[in-house]
Order: structure tokens, then C-alpha cells, then sequence
């Protein structure tokens, strides 16, 4: 079975802060990738990536940077947090295969007060 | 852009009942995902079901690829079945996975 492991689980900062959600992979996936889930919306895709140093744009990227330092370490950076930044967080990764089957994390709750 | 619907929005069941779940997309899927999403957050795949029918325990996924849908079938439902179940594709030509917003299932006993 695939592990993905986020941290933190739970972060509370305030309009402005800076903030680091960290992922990790240990099964040699090369794609990662990071979601928002808010009520009405689904799971709505942040940044991906096809490997280390690559990172793709996704459909809510706004306020958003990525970085891929590893294959196993993907990290999604807040550094001016807003209000509707808060939200549940997901990273999920894939192997390289047709079947892309998504392995999620636990996810990462975030409020920006 | 891609869209995935799902319906209904929620369900509420009782135990031993049968849930049918619906999955209607706007493009075509190289993959489709069934996953279910507990009520404290985590989220697991169920079944990949790209095309044709498939069946894993009391779960059975049916995908008409040619008319965009698919639906999950729920046999005997238990009160562990409750959550949230969502449809996600894999559009042909691209790895950016979409997802519906779920069908919320209540399963009561």
C-alpha cells in the first residue's frame, strides 16, 4: 500500500503568515500533487508534478507556490495567507502508469484567521 | 473545461438497503476513480473503472465510457458505509485527475 504522509495535520495562523505544508511519498511515485477540499467544490487541484525540480500549474494555483525538492517531498507554500485560503488539504501521489491511481495523504487543515 | 457531476448529493439509507450512486462527465476519461472519503476526512480509492462493470466486495462500478457515465452500486449497505463518495477522471491526455463533489451517504441502523 502507497504511504503518503502530510504534515502538520492541523494549522491555524493569521491574514498574512507564512505557511508550509510538507508531503512525503515513500513508494517512488513521480506524480504528486496538491488539492483543496471545500464544501461545494470537491477536491479542487492546487499544483503537480512529474518529478523532482518539475511543477505544474493546476486550476486553483492563486496564492499558491509549489516546490518538488525530491521525488519523495512535495511542499505547498502560503506566503501571504488570506481567509479563503482556509480549507482541508490533500496531497495524493501516482506511479508512472496508465492507471494513475491516486494515493491520498490524511490531509492538512488549514485556517487563516 | 472537464466536469465530473454527481448525484444525488446525499442519500440516507437504511441498514441492509442498496445505494445507487451516479457519475455523469462532460469529457472523455482515460480513467475513472471511485473513491470514499471517511467522515473524519481521509480519503481511499475503492474501484478504478475506466470501462465495463467491476466488482469488489459489495461495491460494483458500471462505466459506458460512450455516454459518460458511470454509477456505484452499494449491496446490503452497513452503517460503516457512511461518508462521502466521489467520482474523479483521468481526461485522455493529461494527468490532472478532476473530481466530482461527492454523494454524501447516511447510513442508519
Amino acid at each position: 500500500e502507497a504511504a503518503v504522509t502530510q504534515s502538520p495535520r492541523n494549522k491555524v495562523t493569521v491574514t498574512g503568515g507564512n505557511v508550509t505544508l510538507s508531503c512525503r511519498q515513500t513508494n517512488s511515485h513521480n506524480y504528486m500533487y496538491w488539492y483543496r477540499q471545500d464544501t461545494g467544490h470537491g477536491l479542487r487541484l492546487i499544483h503537480y508534478s512529474y518529478g523532482a525540480g518539475n511543477l505544474q500549474i493546476g486550476d486553483v494555483p492563486d496564492g499558491y507556490k509549489a516546490t518538488r525538492t525530491t521525488q519523495e517531498d512535495f511542499f505547498l507554500l502560503l506566503e501571504l495567507a488570506s481567509p479563503s485560503q482556509t480549507s482541508l488539504y490533500f496531497c495524493a501521489s501516482s506511479p508512472d502508469s496508465s492507471q494513475n491511481t491516486l494515493y491520498f495523504g490524511a490531509g492538512t487543515r488549514l485556517s487563516v484567521l | 473545461g472537464q466536469q465530473v457531476q454527481q448525484s444525488p448529493a446525499s442519500l440516507v439509507l437504511q441498514e441492509g438497503e442498496n445505494a445507487e450512486l451516479q457519475c455523469n462527465f462532460s469529457s472523455t476519461a482515460t480513467q475513472l476513480q471511485w473513491f470514499y472519503q471517511s467522515p473524519g476526512g481521509s480519503l481511499v480509492s475503492l474501484l478504478s473503472n475506466p470501462s465495463g462493470t467491476k466488482h469488489t466486495g459489495r461495491l460494483t462500478s458500471t462505466t459506458v465510457t460512450k455516454e459518460r457515465r458511470s454509477s456505484l452500486h452499494i449491496s446490503s449497505s452497513q452503517t460503516t458505509d457512511s461518508g462521502t463518495y466521489l467520482c474523479a477522471i483521468d481526461p485522455a491526455g493529461g494527468y490532472k485527475v478532476v473530481f466530482g463533489s461527492g454523494t454524501r451517504l447516511l447510513v442508519s441502523p
